[in-house]
């Protein structure tokens, strides 16, 4: 079954701890995105990808970095610079041509 | 700044009832208008994707429209079902700029 998979599903830090968010789609999308869900409000861009090794800055950028070395994969850091990153974090892809957005089932970030 | 608002935040109705999310934006130039349902804890799924050149499409018993000139969407539920209750979320813009709302938190009850 093509899709997204996403892990870990939760996953807890201490404060001043870095930590990796897993992304990995085999639906042959050129895009991928990070986006950050807070209750009660819209999702938030953090990173995207339009191709291998390319990545831009979303509206939340900072304490966040990313990397694009496969096709099939967009991993996303949560640095120590990051001040509050307790949230939901969701990954998605989409085909450039048609525009539609698929999502993963998102990972659990808490901060101790 | 809100770019993409829906009202209501949150809706309770019977089941059996035929019911209209709403999602307003506010910038006309829009590219794609894309409806998501999103369960507890869970990530989103896609339900229906208009793209700007087209006005309406339909899945099922879900139904989209997007009116590009007064910057809505509506997203039409009919014959509600208690597996229907989700929250709902619409989404406008470009593959690289795909702007959220909050959500519409259905509740349909037995």
């Amino acid at each position: 079954d093509g899709g997204i998979t996403q892990s870990p599903k939760y996953l807890f830090r201490k404060e001043g701890q870095n930590v990796t968010l897993s992304c990995e789609q085999n639906l042959n999308h050129d895009a991928m995105y990070w986006y950050r869900q807070d209750p009660g409000q819209g999702l938030r861009l953090i990173y995207y990808s339009q191709i291998v090794n390319d990545f831009q800055k979303g509206d939340i950028a900072e304490g966040y970095s990313v990397s694009r070395e496969k096709k099939e994969s967009f991993p996303l850091t949560v640095t120590s610079a990051q001040k509050n990153p307790t949230a939901f974090y969701l990954c998605a892809s989409s085909n450039w041509k048609e525009g539609e957005l698929f999502f993963g089932e998102g990972s659990r970030l808490t901060v101790l | 700044k809100q770019e993409v608002t829906q009202i209501p935040a949150a809706l309770s109705v019977p089941e059996g009832e035929n019911l209209v999310l709403n999602c307003s934006f506010t910038d006309s130039a829009i590219y794609n208008l894309q409806w998501f349902r999103q369960d507890p804890g869970k990530g989103l799924t896609s339900l229906l994707l208009i793209q700007s050149s087209q006005r309406e499409q339909t899945s099922g018993r879900l139904n989209a429209s997007l009116d590009k000139s007064s910057g809505r969407s509506t997203l039409y539920i009919a014959a509600s079902q208690p597996g229907d209750s989700a929250t709902y979320l619409c989404a406008r813009g470009g593959v690289s700029d795909m702007r959220f709302g909050a959500g519409t938190r259905l509740t349909v009850k037995p």
